[in-house]
């Protein structure tokens, strides 16, 4: 049972247009989630992360939002660019947990010029 | 330069042909994983490791050995490997298993077992 859904397989957006990626989750222990970029032929790298106890965080082009009651959080990227399309992995950790990081299955975002 | 390295990048072996993937960081990190990558599934924990000669099971631990005896390298072993474990495999290290710790994730090696 998948902890951390990203339903969304794929997504297309037009450059300079917003992209929304969706990610839920399911144990109520996760307090700190994280966007993890990848390109092809390489690892996933850190994008950026929102504790539970805030709701926004904003890093240039991106901003993540939490909605706690939900189980919902979003990562938004305005304006999109070409360089942005890559797979992007939604993640989870629990404060007291030593086996870190619960990945969602991913979402590949084409960003088209 | 701060990295993770994985060797082999890409391997085709055949089952049961004992198989090792090593992976080595140079920023002195406590903490170290596996993870394999499958279509639909994400990544998923193999097996963890929060310092030397301390390893302990991630979600899919089954048919893999890891082994810390230094800080930087975290090997992974398929004693016997099976078709099942055809994936694609990243090592990740950080600097503690701390919640809010961003993980340094290696280029990945693409694993074939025919």
């Amino acid at each position: 049972d998948q902890q951390v859904k990203q339903n969304s397989p794929s997504l297309s957006v037009q450059e300079g247009r917003i992209s929304i990626l969706n990610c839920d989750y399911t144990n109520s222990m996760f307090d700190y989630f994280l966007w993890y970029k990848k390109y092809p032929a390489e690892g996933p790298t850190f994008l950026i992360s929102i504790s539970s106890i805030k709701d926004k965080n904003e890093d240039g082009r991106f901003t993540v939002f939490l909605n706690k009651s939900a189980k919902h959080l979003s990562l938004h990227i305005v304006p999109s660019q070409p360089g942005d399309s890559a797979v992007y992995f939604c993640a989870a950790s629990a404060s007291g947990s030593a086996r870190q990081l619960t990945f969602g299955s991913g979402t590949q975002l084409t960003v088209l010029p | 330069e701060a990295q993770v390295t994985q060797n082999p990048r890409y391997l085709i072996t055949v089952t049961g042909k004992k198989l090792t993937v090593t992976c080595s960081q140079n920023m002195n990190h406590e903490y170290m994983s596996w993870y394999r990558q499958d279509p639909g599934l994400g990544l998923r924990q193999i097996y963890y490791s929060m310092n030397v000669e301390v390893t302990d099971k991630g979600d899919v631990p089954e048919g893999y050995k890891v082994s810390r005896k230094e800080k930087r390298n975290f090997p992974l072993i398929l004693e016997s490997p099976s078709p099942n474990q055809t994936s694609l495999y990243f090592c990740a290290s950080s600097l503690s298993s701390s919640w809010d710790t961003e993980a340094f994730f290696g280029q990945g090696t693409r694993l074939t077992v025919v």
